[in-house]
């Protein structure tokens, strides 16, 4: 089966800017998982939709952080404005349903902000 | 609140030597322990998980362990070879709520030909 899917790969912005991510995740998974890796850390979760309803985004930066999965499939999630410290990779996650079954990642977007 | 604490941060072992990293949980609800491996630049993999309702699961030269009661849990790795060498993360999820992982910090694990 295809796995998750992310983009960009790579991103390099200025602080103050704003960026998006999207991710598309294999195809029937209803949970969908944004993560946070910064150097050195194992990730951190920032949110989690079950569908389209979102199930936990207690670790979310709300201020500046915003995510969305409209129509229960891809997802997407935004950095405005960006600051030095949201440097890291931001995975991507999806699984058959959040209760017994296995995340399977994406492979990140690399951000950069200078 | 929810924590996982996991060492060593980096471990080197000669090729053919075993390789053992802990991790310890802090909530008592959790009830499934996934491992994950991470090649440099590429995505998390899971390698080996355990549920709380055993002590212990093998997968040919990995193993881990679990003692629910110390709240610990263990990856084994025998007869090391340098494809081995990666970073390995641990997790904990709670069987409520919205069970969600919580990972440690990873061990970086290299493997010397």
């Amino acid at each position: 089966e295809a796995g998750v899917a992310q983009s960009p790969r790579y991103k390099i912005i200025e602080k103050r800017q704003s960026v998006a991510f999207w991710c598309n995740p294999i195809s029937g998974h209803a949970t969908l998982y944004w993560y946070q890796q910064i150097l050195g850390q194992g990730p951190k979760l920032l949110i989690q939709f079950q569908n389209n309803g979102v199930v936990d985004d207690s670790q979310l930066p709300k201020d500046r952080f915003s995510a969305e999965r409209l129509k229960g499939v891809d997802s997407t999630l935004k950095i405005q404005p960006a600051k030095l410290e949201d440097s890291a990779v931001y995975l991507c996650a999806s699984s058959l349903d959040r209760v017994n079954n296995e995340q399977f990642f994406g492979p990140g977007t690399r951000l950069t902000v200078l | 609140g929810e924590n996982v604490e996991q060492h060593p941060s980096t471990l080197s072992v000669q090729e053919g030597d075993s390789a053992v990293i802990k991790c310890t949980y802090s909530d008592s609800a959790s009830n499934y322990f996934p491992w994950y491996k991470q090649e440099l630049g590429k995505r998390p993999q899971l390698i080996i998980d355990i549920r709380s309702n055993v002590g212990e699961k093998k997968d040919q030269r990995i193993a881990v362990t679990l003692n629910k009661t110390a709240k610990h849990f263990s990856l084994h790795i025998t007869e090391t070879q340098p494809e081995d060498s990666a970073v390995y993360f641990c997790a904990a999820r709670p069987l409520s709520g919205t069970y969600k992982y919580i990972f440690g910090t990873g061990t970086r694990l290299k493997v010397l030909a």
